[in-house]
């Protein structure tokens, strides 16, 4: 099993330009979240979805969309970045519920100009 | 909201002294206590966790306490080694959120050989 695994690895983009970052997992998890990881901030929520087709905010969701078509995947939009949002993305999954083992991916390091 | 305070941010330890790390949190509702490591360049990964029915939990090296009343737990690893070298993050479960965890902001600990 590959866990749970991010795509891309590192990313530059300007200021304005939208991305998408992709989360996989294999583990049949039903929870899976987004997470934001700044120097001497610890990790906060952006979002999270509780199952295939259901998303919730988190802790810091704006400038921030996402969406869960399918079970194994959860997608984290930018729609116009900013260099605020710079920063280092991590996604997990969890099996049954919130207060579980989260299991991260590798994540995604952000460079917005 | 809830407040997770982690102390302290940065810890250096001889190999083979033990290393305490301590968390505060302000819900009182927070019934769901889990530690991350993160290694250098790496995803954070699950190393204990607890639960608010518990008071205390051990793991070989690693055991983390919980006062309840006083609203803090801490993480203790004895016998430390270069390997515990990383940064550990505390985590609660907040009914603001849903359940969802609010992170410290971690503390870096090395542990010199």
């Amino acid at each position: 099993n590959a866990g749970v695994t991010q795509t891309p690895k590192f990313r530059v983009l300007k200021t304005g330009q939208s991305m998408t970052l992709l989360c996989a997992q294999d583990m049949n998890h039903e929870y899976m979240y987004w997470y934001r990881q700044d120097p001497g901030m610890g990790l906060r929520l952006i979002h999270y979805s509780v199952g295939e087709g259901t998303t919730a905010k988190g802790e810091v969701p704006d400038g921030y969309n996402v969406s869960r078509l399918k079970k194994q995947n959860f997608l984290l939009g930018l729609e116009s970045a900013a260099p605020s949002q710079t920063s280092v993305y991590f996604c997990a999954s969890s099996y049954e519920r919130l207060q579980e083992t989260q299991y991260f991916g590798p994540g995604t390091r952000l460079l917005v100009l | 909201g809830e407040n997770v305070e982690q102390h302290p941010s940065t810890l250096s330890v001889q190999e083979g002294d033990s290393a305490v790390i301590k968390c505060t949190y302000s819900d009182s509702a927070s019934n769901y206590f889990p530690w991350y490591k993160q290694e250098l360049g790496k995803r954070p990964q699950l190393i204990i966790d607890i639960r608010s029915n518990v008071g205390e939990k051990k793991d070989q090296r690693i055991a983390v306490t919980l006062n309840k009343t006083a609203k803090h737990f801490s993480l203790h690893i004895t016998e430390t080694q270069p390997e515990d070298s990383a940064v550990y993050f505390c985590a609660a479960s907040w009914r603001g959120s849903q359940g969802n965890l609010i992170f410290g902001k971690g503390t870096k600990l090395s542990v010199k050989p």
